[in-house]
């Protein structure tokens, strides 16, 4: 069983075009991330929800939006794609523990 | 500004011996600390952490090493196995308490064993 799973594993896409990347867990955590790894490598945190609630929500543009319709899933919807958002994004979810567990990513190519 | 500096890109050692993967940061308000191992076309997988109040974390062939006044930790793996062979994170929050917190991520070291 996958913990934490996220779809599509591959996106390509046209500028402009409005796209989302789903997440879903099933460890029954509280709290789910989602971050994004540009061409330097860095893992960045874009968003946190606790129990379907923002918590954190770091300088992200406004086009995107992540949507939490339960605690299991927080999913990441994002207008007008640019060039600049080609990148791999990796949900999250965190156990009690205080680790998070990643999903394996999803790699976003916009032409 | 990074953070959390891993400043070795990557690590070749031989299958058996001893890795050593070197991480620093900044932040003096930074008292969690966890390694996370990634494969590729996988997402990242909590590897071992160490709280501040501890100096040693030692699960299995894994050993996290925390030196609060350098602000550095490091990872000791022995022996090395070409299964470890991956890109290791190391991450850093302010906060080990109930609740969300932030992880704060290195670049990254990517080890390679010979076998």
């Amino acid at each position: 069983d996958t913990a934490v799973s996220q779809t599509p594993k591959y996106l390509v896409t046209q500028m402009g075009n409005d796209k989302s990347i789903k997440c879903e867990q099933n460890l029954g955590h509280d709290t789910m991330y989602w971050y994004k790894q540009d061409s330097k490598k860095f893992l960045k945190i874009m968003f946190s929800y606790n129990n379907k609630e923002l918590i954190i929500n770091e300088t992200v543009p406004n086009r995107f939006s992540p949507k939490s319709p339960d605690k299991a899933h927080l999913n990441l919807h994002i207008n007008s794609l640019e060039l600049g958002d080609s990148a791999v994004y990796f949900c999250a979810s965190r156990s009690v523990q205080e680790t998070q567990y990643f999903g394996p990513g999803t790699r976003l190519l916009v032409l | 500004d990074q953070q959390v500096k891993q400043n070795s890109p990557s690590l070749s050692v031989q299958e058996g011996r001893i890795s050593i993967l070197n991480c620093d940061y900044t932040n003096s308000m930074f008292d969690y600390f966890l390694w996370y191992k990634k494969y590729p076309a996988e997402g990242p997988t909590f590897l071992i952490s160490i709280s501040s109040i501890k100096d040693k974390n030692e699960d299995g062939r894994f050993t996290v090493f925390l030196n609060k006044s350098a602000k550095h930790l490091s990872l000791h793996i022995v022996p090395s196995q070409p299964g470890d062979s991956a890109v290791y994170f190391c991450a850093a929050t302010p906060y080990s308490g109930a609740g969300s917190y932030q992880l704060t991520f290195g670049k990254g070291t990517k080890l390679s064993v010979i076998p």
